[in-house]
């Protein structure tokens, strides 16, 4: 099993500044199959990023994804109020598929 | 726009059979898309659980595949987890989600795009 290990474990930052989330494989990430998912409290997670690096449907440019192999990161470059949340990794290139314990980013 | 709804009991006793159905609305459950659950514990984060295509293909987690069941009913457009000799430790949110394809540079990218609110199942007696 892949087990991702995201950090850091929570992000404490003020509205337009810079969120740099990291999440690390313990074995290299098939053909980029990697994804981020967002979570608010009381909701179901949300797809921002497939393959490592392409945005969803919707989902504004300034989250970005980057990596390859086994380090992976999510940048929002500039956070707005309603990006304060919880992100995990998740891959899906080796069964079974699995989830990053999650970053939780926080209003400093 | 697709939704998805899961429904079912909230409470299931120890040693029981957990069992929840996910209704597919505003598109086919015979669609190219593979179907899943995922759960997550109070205050955790996120298991998969198992999915299936409506050709009857299903993958489960090993971690719970002497437990689980994945079925369709295409004829409601659902599909259903069953849980069994459930514990305390199955207590969760569970998901049900579609999973889409995505394509570009040759590779065809999966990922968990449309979910349901999620349904809370307490385990006790």
């Amino acid at each position: 099993e892949v087990v991702l290990t995201q950090s850091p474990g929570t992000l404490s930052l003020s509205p337009g500044e810079r969120a740099t989330l990291s999440c690390r494989a313990s074995q290299s990430v098939s053909s980029s199959y990697l994804a981020w998912y967002q979570q608010k409290p009381g909701q179901a997670p949300r797809l921002l990023i497939y393959g490592v690096s392409n945005r969803a449907t919707g989902i504004p440019d300034r989250f970005s994804g980057s990596g390859s192999g086994t380090d992976f990161t999510l940048t929002i470059s500039r956070l707005e109020p309603e990006d304060f949340a919880v992100y995990y990794c998740q891959q899906y290139g080796n069964s079974p598929w699995t989830f990053g314990q999650g970053t939780k980013v926080e209003i400093k | 726009q697709v939704q998805l709804q899961e429904s079912g009991p909230g409470l299931v006793k120890p040693s029981g059979t957990l069992s929840l159905t996910c209704a597919v609305s505003g598109g086919s459950i015979s669609s190219s898309n593979w179907w899943s659950w995922v759960r997550q514990p109070p205050g955790k984060g996120l298991e998969w659980i198992g999915e299936m295509y409506h050709s009857g293909s299903i993958n489960y987690n090993p971690s719970l595949k002497s437990r689980v069941t994945i079925s369709v009913d295409k004829s409601k457009n659902q599909f259903s987890l069953n849980v069994s000799s459930v514990t305390a430790a199955d207590t969760a949110v569970y998901y049900c989600a579609r999973i889409s394809y995505y394509y570009g540079s040759g590779i065809a990218f999966r990922a968990f795009d449309i979910w349901g609110q999620g349904t809370m199942v307490t385990v006790s007696s």
